[in-house]
């Protein structure tokens, strides 16, 4: 059965400073990965995936992730953090059939 | 253009009555999904719709659930003798032809229901 894992609940960072939340995957066949991002009392807003291709991924508000197939990781990553960045991300993975399968979340929490 | 709009933003009702939560997907999507989020985790799977075939109903919780979708626009969920545990915030998504597992999913605004 596929399914992602968010090891951190959490993750501080100062703005300015570069920030990584965790993600690591296990499926069945060739992954198609997703992030996305929730603002409070907000709908789930798409941030980028990976398909196939490069395994560094870029996509909206500077983020990006890094795809890593021996690890079966794909953590998100900025070089510099905003107070604005602050939200519920989540990773999730595409089953065969469609449906997006989340992990628990991590709050990212970007201190001025 | 039109993102995915979900009706009622709020819902509070009283445990033991029905209730409908309405999802209207963006134009010409074709594949529309149900997913439940409870306070403090991650979404949890419950319907899915793709053009005419058969809907997915695997995620659903029980059969106090059930999920009606009109062609490819307009879907309902309902919830019979509602519960407190199903407390959450309901949350629909619209992507083109799921035969491509690339497509991204676009997510309403949920409906937060309170079960008292």
């Amino acid at each position: 059965a596929q399914s992602v894992a968010q090891p951190e609940d959490q993750v501080n960072v100062a703005e300015g400073n570069p920030l990584t939340v965790k993600c690591t995957y296990s499926v069945s066949g060739n992954p198609y990965l997703f992030w996305y991002v929730q603002y409070p009392n907000r709908g789930l807003q798409f941030l980028l995936k990976y398909i196939t291709g490069d395994n560094l991924v870029k996509g909206s508000y500077g983020f990006e992730a890094e795809f890593n197939k021996s690890q079966t990781s794909f953590h998100l990553k900025k070089p510099s953090a905003l107070v604005s960045d602050s939200a519920l991300y989540f990773c999730a993975v595409r089953d065969g059939r469609g449906k997006l399968i989340f992990g628990q979340g991590t709050t990212l929490q970007v201190k001025p | 253009g039109a993102g995915v709009s979900q009706s009622p933003s709020n819902k509070v009702t009283e445990k033991g009555k029905d209730v409908e939560l309405r999802c209207d997907p963006i134009s010409g999507h074709t594949a529309l999904y149900w997913y439940r989020q409870r306070l403090g985790q991650g979404l949890e799977f419950l319907i899915y719709f793709q053009g005419n075939s058969a809907p997915d109903k695997s995620g659903l919780p029980s059969d106090r659930f059930s999920a009606e979708r009109t062609g490819e626009s307009v879907s309902t969920l309902t919830i019979q003798r509602t519960q407190q545990e199903d407390s959450a915030v309901y949350l629909c998504a619209s992507s083109p032809y799921s035969g491509s597992l690339g497509n991204e999913q676009f997510f309403g605004p949920g409906t937060r229901l309170t079960v008292l």
